[in-house]
């Protein structure tokens, strides 16, 4: 099983729309939560943490449940400039501390 | 920009050579860490320098090793290649205050390595 798991996508929304990623993960130890970005070809940059009182950073709200270990990146008004991958990124636990690990990404597509 | 720089940004090489990339931290960090992401997938943890010792491995062959220096800049090297080593190889750096914390990681740019 892997540690993180997201649906791919992709989704393909209009401008203004609003967009709901989720993901889950498997191991209940882990720390730190984090979404990451990724533009086409691009290296990974990070969007924001995690907490578990759930944050919110502009149009970007993000909640965790450690109860059903789920991470969730909700985007408002979805500008053109947010078609990207997002990464759901799960810090390792334990002995597996400073180790990130990342879903396969959500490709999200904003058209005009 | 993260201030984190990766080299070079693209390589050939044919399956059975050696390749080493490179990784220069970001000012002030300690720790780098070496990432491999295949297309479509998200980076898989290969394994993390903290002040020049292995600090954690991935589930990589041994083929995959590497080294980081005092000044904390950071070599990944892997021999024998094989096509499936085909992958944007990522560093990222981080500062914590011990070897294990959780501190953000700061990927740099990326070497894109083509195995044919």
């Amino acid at each position: 099983r892997k540690e993180v798991e997201q649906d791919p996508g992709p989704f393909n929304v209009p401008e203004g729309a609003t967009v709901a990623f989720n993901c889950t993960y498997s191991n209940s130890a882990s720390q730190s939560f984090f979404w990451y970005r990724q533009d086409c070809r691009k290296e990974p940059k990070l969007l924001m943490s995690v907490y578990s009182s759930g944050n919110e950073d502009g149009r970007f709200t993000a909640q965790l449940n450690r109860a059903s270990q789920y991470i969730s990146l909700l985007i408002r008004d979805s500008k053109l400039s947010d078609s990207a991958t997002y990464l759901c990124v799960v810090n390792g636990p334990g002995s597996t501390l400073g180790r990130l690990y990342f879903g396969r990404g959500t490709q999200l597509t904003v058209w005009p | 920009e993260t201030g984190v720089t990766q080299s070079p940004t693209h390589l050939i090489k044919t399956r059975g050579q050696q390749v080493t990339l490179r990784c220069s931290s970001q000012s002030g960090h300690n720790t780098v860490s070496w990432y491999q992401q295949a297309l479509g997938q998200g980076p898989q943890f290969i394994f993390q320098y903290y002040r020049e010792e292995e600090n954690g491995r991935g589930n990589f062959p041994p083929r995959f090793s590497g080294l980081q220096f005092p000044n904390y800049s950071s070599e990944l090297n892997v021999n024998a290649l094989e096509l499936d080593d085909s992958a944007l190889y990522l560093c990222a750096s981080s500062s914590p205050l011990t070897g294990t914390s959780t501190d953000t990681q700061y990927f740099g740019p990326g070497t894109r390595l083509t195995v044919l």
